[in-house]
């Protein structure tokens, strides 16, 4: 048990860029969540695959946001044409099958900073 | 919709003292989860302690505990025996049952920032 992989560590890109991050769960969590966390923020819910699936979206993920999860097992979480305001902390979190309490072990995000 | 307010935005203990973190919550809901989460310095999250809302008793880890409040709404975490390893952001999340296959996804307070003095 590795635990949550999270690539980059940090990104620093200009405004209207596209940025992709990479997210490996724990082996054979079949369940990945990506969340944003802003500064003075708790984390705030994104989106959630089970296995390839996404199940669920937040209205946080906007059109230019992304995400994919092609072989149920690596994510990735795209923004194109970035804004200040997507600087933040991406975080993703992975759970088994058999775990009813949701998202209990995260990665250590991604710093997003946008020039 | 359900939220998640932490009073505090920053707390200090000295080392070997008990500090107590509030959390306090909004839900129309009877079943649900309740969670806090330490978050070190440039670190990964970290889950400190769970409880169910359907159990009565509250939940208990080590140093950690929780007062649960089921009627007032209410979550806070005692931690006792306070070292210098527990500085770090504290979280307090809801989450609601499953039910039909949704997943209800975590919902954190803005988190307290806790300082251990030695």
């Amino acid at each position: 048990d590795t635990g949550v992989s999270q690539n980059p560590r940090h990104k620093i890109t200009k405004r209207g860029q596209n940025v992709t991050f990479r997210c490996d769960p724990i082996s054979e969590h079949n369940r990945l969540y990506w969340y944003r966390q802003t500064l003075g923020q708790g984390p705030e819910f994104l989106t959630y695959f089970q296995n390839e699936a996404q199940l669920e979206k937040s209205r946080l993920l906007s059109d230019r946001f992304s995400a994919e999860r092609p072989k149920g097992s690596f994510s990735t979480l795209e923004i194109q044409r970035t804004e200040q305001g997507d600087s933040a902390m991406y975080l993703c979190a992975s759970s088994s099958r058999d775990d009813r309490y949701g998202p209990q072990h995260f990665g250590d995000g991604t710093r997003l900073s946008i020039l | 919709a359900q939220t998640v307010t932490q009073s505090q935005p920053e707390m200090s203990v000295q080392e070997a003292e008990t500090v107590t973190l509030s959390c306090t919550y909004d839900t129309s809901e009877s079943d649900y989860y309740l969670f806090w989460y330490k978050q070190p310095p440039s670190r990964q999250m970290i889950l400190v302690i769970r409880q169910e809302a359907y159990k009565q008793q509250n939940a208990t880890e080590n140093r950690f505990s929780v007062n649960f409040q089921k009627a007032a709404k209410s979550f806070s975490l005692k931690i006792s025996d306070s070292q210098l390893g527990d500085a770090a952001m504290y979280f307090c999340a809801y989450r609601r049952m499953n039910y039909g296959g949704s997943q209800g996804n975590l919902i954190f307070g803005k988190g307290t920032k806790l300082s251990v003095k030695p």
